[in-house]
């Protein structure tokens, strides 16, 4: 059974640029999260999906980032225009709603540098 | 608002010794599931244990255990027997409805 899958699993850009991180989740789970986790923060929620829709983006820092889950099994957040404070590791997760208080299960992570 | 607060940002223990890192929460629910997941310098968030409110029973998974002590909102995570493997960030975790709440971890190390 594949866990969450995201890619790519290092990300090195110049300020400025686009960056696209991707994830896939566990299949026939229903709800999926983003995590940005840093030394300073620690691990903080941007946005979770429940049945491809958005229910909560208070996490979102500002309008530079942006996520999509266009089906069940695929997921972006996207930052544009980068810059170097946006560098972290991001985290997917999902899980299956419905079924009582079950774990999320976490992809590896996407390190980001943006330089 | 929901907090998770881990007070113990370092922590370590002797090989094949015992370990407490300590929890505690915040919370109006009064039905909320706890976890306790690892995450390893690879990186990978591993739940180790979970823990149900409304269950006064605690939760043991091998030499992982711990400490619910509901009316004073403490999840505190036992690991017996430590092993090198065991060195890791550990994140307590709250869960009510979908909503997850992480604390701030502790980082475990384990000396030979």
């Amino acid at each position: 059974d594949a866990g969450v899958i995201q890619s790519p699993r290092h990300e090195v850009t110049e300020m400025g640029q686009e960056v696209t991180l991707r994830c896939k989740p566990i299949s026939g789970h229903n709800s999926l999260f983003w995590y940005r986790q840093t030394m300073m923060r620690g691990l903080e929620l941007l946005i979770y999906f429940n049945n491809n829709v958005p229910i909560d983006d208070s996490g979102m820092p500002e309008d530079r980032f942006s996520a999509k889950m266009p089906n069940a099994s695929f997921s972006t957040l996207k930052i544009q225009p980068s810059e170097p404070r946006d560098s972290a590791v991001y985290f997917c997760a999902s899980s299956l709603e419905g079924r009582r208080f079950q774990p999320q299960h976490f992809g590896d992570g996407t390190r980001l540098s943006i330089l | 608002a929901q907090t998770v607060t881990q007070s113990q940002p370092e922590m370590s223990v002797q090989e094949a010794e015992t370990v407490t890192l300590s929890c505690t929460y915040d919370t109006s629910e009064s039905d909320y599931y706890l976890f306790w997941y690892k995450q390893p310098p690879s990186r990978q968030m591993i739940l180790v244990i979970r823990q149900e409110a409304y269950k006064q029973q605690n939760a043991t998974e091998n030499r992982f255990s711990v400490n619910f002590q509901k009316a004073a909102k403490s999840f505190s995570l036992k690991i017996s027997d430590s092993q090198l493997g065991d060195a890791a960030m550990y994140f307590c975790a709250q869960n009510t409805g979908n909503q997850f709440y992480f604390g701030t971890g502790t980082s475990l190390t384990v000396i030979p």
